[in-house]
């Protein structure tokens, strides 16, 4: 099975400050990768999808990168709205499975 | 708009069975796969299983392989997990997500849109 790594489990940074999050699979996942936004009490949002493709109406501060295993989300200019924490999601088809990382909880300084 | 409505949770002894109804409107429920995805109090997401568009599909996670079946209703542009044999571990909010493939195409295996979950709660 895959297993994905994502990091820091939590992070505390100011309005403004570029943010970054990294998500590691133990194996080569192409870009099947995606990043969602979870707000307390609320269901997952999709932000970016196959690793660098933002997800219609999402701003363009929020932006993913990477391929093969190691990957990169990015927040450029913090804003209280984007307190909440984030995942990272990893799809395979030969086996079907589906795993999400263990979440980034992000915090305002 | 695209709306996804989760009901059937509950508190349910361990053992006992239970049924999440997801009712879909704003899009054609019948040309896209569906999924449930739950998260434990305070936990991460776990994915749970996924049906295709036309049901001729279904994939689950090993937690829950053998104990819980992903159906649907087209006619109803309803969504279902039948869950047997409940284990306190099942205790989590169950949302069901829509695929983000395109119309009867092959599945994304990601998700664009989201319930506000349901919460199933197993314990005695």
């Amino acid at each position: 099975d895959i297993q994905m790594t994502q990091s820091p489990s939590s992070l505390s940074a100011s309005v403004g400050d570029r943010v970054t999050i990294t998500c590691q699979a133990s194996q080569d996942i192409s870009n099947y990768l995606n990043w969602y936004q979870q707000k307390p009490g609320k269901a997952p949002k999709l932000l970016i999808y196959d690793a660098s493709n933002l997800e219609t109406g999402v701003p363009s501060r929020f932006s993913g990168s990477g391929s093969g295993t190691d990957f990169t989300f990015t927040i450029s200019s913090l804003q209280p709205e984007d307190i909440a924490t984030y995942y990272c999601q990893q799809y395979d088809n030969l086996p079907l499975k589906i795993t999400f990382g263990q979440g980034t909880r992000l915090e305002i300084k | 708009q695209v709306q996804l409505v989760e009901s059937g949770g509950g508190v349910v002894q361990p053992g006992r069975s239970l049924r999440l109804s997801c009712a879909a409107s704003g899009f054609t429920f019948s040309s896209y796969g569906m999924h449930w995805v739950r998260q434990a109090p305070g936990k991460g997401l776990e994915w749970v299983a996924v049906i295709w568009y036309d049901g001729s599909n279904k994939y689950y996670a090993d937690s829950v392989k053998g104990r819980f079946t992903i159906s649907r209703d087209n006619s109803k542009n309803t969504l279902y997990l039948q869950m047997n044999s409940l284990r306190a571990e099942d205790t989590a909010v169950y949302y069901c997500a829509r695929d983000a493939g395109e119309p009867l195409g092959e599945l994304s295996l990601y998700f664009d849109y989201w319930g506000q979950g349901t919460l199933v709660t197993v314990s005695s």
